[in-house]
C-alpha cells in the first residue's frame, strides 16, 4: 500500500465554521507533512510532524490545529477561517531515518471558504 | 535560504518530442538531495526524479534524464519521446536536511513549469 488518502476531497466552509481535514497512511511513515497550495502555485509547508510529535509550525495562524493522533492518521482543524484560505491542502509522508527525501503525497482536498 | 527558480512558467511540444525543463537553485550546503515532482490535473503530487548530490552520474528513470550540474547548481529534467500523459505541472525541489530534528525532511519547490503534450 503505496497510498495517502486525504477526506474530504472538496470541503465548502462558512468563517465561522469548524471543520477537519484527514490524512491516512498504512506505509509506516513516521514523518507527516501538511502543505498549502494555491493555484497555479507551489505547494507551501504547513506543519511536519515526526513520531507523532509537532516538529515544524511554518508560522501558520491558529486557525489552524494540526494534530497526529497516531502514526497512522494526520488531521488538520479548521475553524474561523478567512476567503484568503481556499486553497488545496496537500497531506504526504515520507520515512524519516532513510532521509532519501521522497514524500508521498495525498490528493488533496480542495477548501473553498465563503 | 535554498531557492529554487524554474524560468519556464510554461512549455508546449507535439507528442514524441523531447523537451527540456530547466531548473536551478542555490545553496550552501554541500549534501542534499534533488528531485522533479509531477502534478498532473488529478492534483496528485507524483516524484518522476531524484538526484544525489554526491553523485556525478545523472539519474535516469525509463524516458526521464536530469542533467545535474553541481559547480553550476543547474538540475534540468529532459523527457524523452513525450506522450500525451506527461501533460501536468513540473515541480523542481531541493530537499533541506533539518538538523537536530530526526529525520523531519523540508522540500523547497520551484514556481513550476505548466507542460501540455499536444497530439
Amino acid at each position: 500500500d503505496t497510498e495517502v488518502t486525504q477526506t474530504p476531497k472538496h470541503l465548502v466552509m462558512g468563517m465561522t465554521n469548524k471543520k477537519s481535514l484527514k490524512c491516512e497512511q498504512h506505509m509506516g511513515h513516521r514523518a507527516m507533512y501538511w502543505y498549502k497550495q494555491k493555484a497555479k502555485k507551489p505547494p507551501e509547508l504547513m506543519f511536519v510532524y515526526s513520531y507523532e510529535k509537532l516538529s515544524i509550525n511554518e508560522s501558520v495562524p491558529s486557525r489552524f490545529s494540526p494534530e497526529c493522533p497516531n502514526s497512522s492518521l494526520l488531521n488538520l482543524h479548521l475553524h474561523a477561517l478567512q476567503p484568503e484560505d481556499s486553497a488545496l491542502y496537500l497531506c504526504a509522508s515520507s520515512q524519516v531515518l532513510k532521509g532519501d527525501g521522497e514524500l508521498f503525497f495525498g490528493e488533496g482536498s480542495r477548501l473553498t471558504v465563503l | 535560504a535554498q531557492t529554487v527558480t524554474q524560468s519556464q512558467p510554461e512549455m508546449s511540444v507535439q507528442e514524441a518530442e523531447t523537451v527540456t525543463l530547466s531548473c536551478t537553485y542555490d545553496t550552501s550546503e554541500n549534501n542534499y538531495y534533488l528531485f522533479w515532482y509531477k502534478q498532473p490535473p488529478s492534483r496528485q503530487m507524483i516524484l518522476v526524479i531524484r538526484q544525489e548530490a554526491y553523485k556525478q552520474q545523472n539519474a535516469t528513470e525509463n524516458r526521464f534524464s536530469v542533467n545535474f550540474q553541481k559547480a553550476a547548481k543547474s538540475f534540468s529534467l529532459k523527457i524523452s519521446d513525450s506522450q500525451l500523459g506527461d501533460t501536468a505541472m513540473y515541480f523542481c525541489a531541493f530537499m533541506k536536511q533539518i538538523y537536530g530534528i530526526q529525520g523531519a525532511q523540508k522540500l523547497v519547490f520551484g514556481q513550476g513549469t505548466r507542460l501540455t503534450i499536444n497530439p
